[in-house]
């Protein structure tokens, strides 16, 4: 089946630094990726959805200056959380879409821990 | 609007009960994807099951089923004989053409199997 890789799975940084996690689709080229965000026993919250060659579209809520994606290539999304705080430390999941039929596929998530 | 309720936070079960995890959802697209995942503590989520709106016909995976009802709009899984490895977070989710492929994800289901 479709393969979606995330690296780093685990990343510890100092506040104040920036952290990029990518998302890559291995075997199929994704038009559209998906950046969700789950707190320690929650849900997945959609950040903002990722077209090629197009700026991200942004949910309610999540500061696009903040959260910087870009999706340069159909098969590589990339998340930059800029000026990390502790409060950005959280599990973060990329998801692509491989053709029409509905399903996502899922990366295996990137913790981050901003200390 | 979506909406995918999972009303179920935490569920406790001994090792070989059967357990049923409830899923209902709102849409009023004609055309939808209901989804199953499982999210081990590793955090990865595994892909289930996925079944379409125009698909009524219960499944059945080893010791896994789905029960899904238009009628009622629900779309349940059942665990016969658990495990203690089935224990993890289990959310079901909804998405659609009209949704441009977006998940909505129900607020997960924690089961515990005990030993």
């Amino acid at each position: 089946g479709a393969v979606v890789s995330q690296h780093p799975s685990w990343v510890i940084c100092k506040s104040g630094t920036s952290v990029k996690i990518e998302c890559r689709s291995l075997d199929f080229q994704a038009t559209t990726m998906f950046w969700y965000r789950q707190f320690p026993k929650q849900s997945l919250m959609l950040m903002a959805t990722s077209n090629e060659g197009s700026k991200a579209t942004y949910e309610q809520g999540v500061e696009k200056d903040k959260f910087l994606i870009n999706h340069a290539s159909l098969t590589l999304s990339t998340l930059t959380v800029t000026s990390a705080h502790p409060e950005d430390s959280s599990f973060y999941i990329c998801s692509a879409a491989a053709g029409v039929t509905g399903e996502l596929f899922f990366g295996e998530g990137s913790r981050l821990t901003v200390l | 609007a979506q909406k995918v309720t999972q009303a179920q936070t935490e569920i406790s079960v001994v090792e070989k009960e059967d357990v049923t995890l409830d899923c209902v959802y709102e849409t009023r697209d004609t055309t939808y994807y209901l989804f199953w995942y499982k999210q081990p503590p590793s955090g990865e989520l595994v892909f289930l099951i996925r079944r379409n709106s125009f698909d009524e016909q219960n499944e059945i995976s080893g010791r896994y089923s789905w029960n899904f009802q238009k009628s009622t709009s629900s779309f349940n899984f059942t665990i016969t004989a658990s495990q203690v490895v089935d224990s993890a977070v289990y959310f079901c989710a909804l998405s659609g053409p009209n949704t441009g492929n977006q998940f909505y994800f129900g607020t997960g289901t924690s089961l515990t199997v005990i030993p």
